[in-house]
């Protein structure tokens, strides 16, 4: 069935660092991937989304591509700050179906100054 | 900008009760979304909506109802409360193909 496995449940790191999220998915035809953000005591919101294969998607220097032959749409930002602290979402929305979201298990940065 | 509010925001409940949590959207859009997130397994689908009158079962829908009585409402009915429904739910609307979900605030729901 489909599936958004993201393994890295919390990530810890210092101002300035690189940020690495891991996502992958697996489902038929072509999804529509994303990133969704949620700070502390809100809903999650939009950050990127990528609706073509091997194409880039980037908001506020983080950027993911999609990757049809890995079939991976990791999360990257080459300098991280303490605003950044939150939960990444990967998720995924199959285009064939039942067009269903499938949202991966989150993975919690936290950016220390 | 896109408008998602949820009622209440926090609700203990006693088990075997009856719980109705409220969902209301101001952005015209066609599909909404129950989802409830827990540590270790992310937003997880309850139940959704193409429109009004239409419920839809999503991953988990055992022990929850949905209702849509029109484009702007959504509700989520838990019958029979139980204390592994101990959760916070959030609600979503989409537009449509792209169906970029927006999220309200989340209730936290506490079940003893």
């Amino acid at each position: 069935g489909d599936s958004v496995i993201q393994m890295q449940g919390q990530v810890t790191l210092s101002e300035n660092d690189f940020l690495f999220i891991n996502c992958t998915y697996s489902t038929t035809g072509y999804p529509t991937l994303f990133w969704y953000v949620q700070y502390s005591g809100e809903g999650p919101q939009l950050l990127l989304q990528v609706t073509t294969a091997n194409n880039k998607g980037s908001s506020r220097g983080f950027e993911a591509t999609y990757d049809k032959g890995t079939t991976s749409f990791h999360l990257q930002k080459t300098s991280v700050q303490e605003i950044d602290s939150a939960v990444y979402y990967c998720a995924m929305r199959a285009n064939t179906g039942n067009y269903k979201y499938v949202f991966g298990a989150g993975t919690r940065l936290k950016v220390i100054a | 900008e896109a408008a998602v509010t949820q009622s209440p925001r926090n609700k203990v409940a006693v088990t075997g009760g009856k719980v109705t949590l409220s969902c209301n959207q101001t952005n015209n859009h066609n599909n909404m979304y129950w989802y409830r997130q827990d540590t270790g397994h992310g937003l997880r689908l309850i139940h959704y909506s193409y429109g009004a009158g239409s419920t839809e079962k999503g991953d988990i829908p055992d022990g929850y109802k949905a209702s849509r009585p029109s484009q702007e409402n959504f509700s989520l009915i838990l019958e029979l409360a139980t204390p592994s429904q101990t959760s916070v739910y959030f609600c979503a609307s989409g537009l449509g193909d792209q169906d970029t979900q927006y999220f309200g605030p989340g209730t936290r729901l506490l079940v003893l």
